[in-house]
Parts: structure tokens; C-alpha cells; sequence
């Protein structure tokens, strides 16, 4: 079956601008998870969602960051006010229940503030 | 807070050469460990990982973990690699939470 999807690949935006990304899951995976993951660095947990709604958010950098799951399937994330380090490869993954073994993670939007 | 430790940042082997990739984590509860790999151009997959049970942990393509909780580590090795185990390897540990919290990363380079 079809795995973690995210799109865009790439995004490139000048400093100030709004941006969305969007994460399309395992289907019947209930969890989402966010990371982000900068130059150099292992990935970075920015939040969770079980279902639609966000179970941990303790991850997000500040207030510009908010993300969504409406149906409890696709997810986006939202960066408002960009800033060039937010510069980063943004990670969604999926798990059919928040204790199950394994995240499986999408390919990631490679994310460039210029 | 949790952390991992990866103290290998770049390695490089030869073909046939025996791998020891280190991981340090500092929870002191239960834990759940993992080895995520990343080849080139690829996206992070699951290489093995850790609950409870045997310590002595055995992955795909023939790495294993060995878990030892009064060392806080969970070290990765392979006896012997090959070119095609060029990657970046993380190490992560999940708690009570439902997060993974990643190490920084080991770039592998394999020659042939």
C-alpha cells in the first residue's frame, strides 16, 4: 500500500511569508507526528496528533507554528512570519495507534527560507 | 528532558570491515529503542528495535542492538558491511510519551 506522502517536496518562500505543508498518512493510522530536522541534527519532535486532535504540542518552536487535522486524516502544518531558521527538512509520520512499534515516515518537505 | 547520544558522527569502513555504531540515552524508566537508517535520497526506515524481552536485539540485512540498561546504551553492529550500508543512522528512544527522541546522527561510509 501506499506510504507516508508530503507535499510539497520542496518550498522555497522569502523571509515574512506564510507557508503550508501538508502530510497525507498510512491510511487507518490514527497517529501523526511532526518533526523537523535541520542540517547536521537527528530529527526534532514538533507534535502529535491522535485523530484530529493534537494529543502533545510541546514541540512547536513558538506561536508561528500551528498545525491541523481536521478529519483525522491529513495533516497540515502552518508557519506564519517565516524566518530563515526555520529552514529545515519538515517530517510527518504516521502509526496505526500512538503505542504501536513503528512510525513510518514520509520523505519529508525540504523547506528554504530565503 | 530525554536525550540520545550518537558519538560517532562520521564514519568510515571498508567493505567486510565489522560495524559498532554507539548510542547513549539518559531516561532511567522504561524505555522503547529503535535504529532508524537512512540511504541516500531516501526517507528514515526502521532498521530494529527494542521493548522488552532478550536484550540481543536482530534487524534487517543482518544488524542487530544489544540493549544494556545499566550502561544507558543501545549500540548497533553488523559484522560485516558492505557498500550498500552507506547511510545515516539515528538512534531513538520513546518513553512514556508517544514521541521518538532522535541522536544526531552517523553518517557511515562504506568503500569498496
Amino acid at each position: 500500500g501506499a506510504g507516508v506522502s508530503q507535499t510539497p517536496s520542496n518550498k522555497v518562500t522569502e523571509k515574512g511569508k506564510y507557508v503550508e505543508l501538508r502530510c497525507d498518512p498510512i491510511s487507518g493510522h490514527t497517529a501523526l507526528y511532526w518533526y523537523r530536522q535541520s542540517l547536521g541534527q537527528g530529527p526534532e519532535f514538533l507534535i502529535y496528533f491522535q485523530g484530529t486532535g493534537a494529543a502533545d504540542d510541546s514541540g512547536l518552536p513558538n506561536d508561528r507554528f500551528f498545525a491541523v487535522r481536521p478529519e483525522g486524516s491529513v495533516s497540515t502544518l502552518k508557519i506564519q512570519r517565516t524566518e530563515r531558521g526555520d529552514s529545515a527538512v519538515y517530517l510527518c509520520a504516521s502509526s496505526l495507534k500512538p503505542d504501536s512499534y513503528e512510525q513510518y515516515f514520509g520523505p519529508g518537505t525540504r523547506l528554504t527560507v530565503t | 528532558a530525554q536525550s540520545v547520544s550518537q558519538h560517532n558522527h562520521h564514519v568510515i569502513l571498508s567493505e567486510a570491515a565489522s560495524l559498532e555504531l554507539g548510542c547513549n540515552y539518559s531516561y532511567g524508566g522504561t524505555v522503547n529503542l529503535f535504529w532508524y537508517v537512512q540511504y541516500p535520497g531516501q526517507h528514515l526506515q526502521l532498521l530494529l528495535k527494542y521493548f522488552s524481552g532478550d536484550p540481543l536485539v536482530k534487524g534487517i540485512k543482518g544488524f542487530e542492538a544489544e540493549f544494556i540498561k545499566s550502561k544507558f546504551s543501545f549500540n548497533l553492529r553488523k559484522p560485516s558491511v558492505q557498500w550498500s550500508d552507506t547511510a545515516e543512522y539515528f538512534c531513538a528512544v520513546k518513553d512514556s510519551s508517544y514521541k521518538l527522541i532522535f541522536g544526531s546522527g552517523t553518517r557511515l561510509l562504506v568503500r569498496p
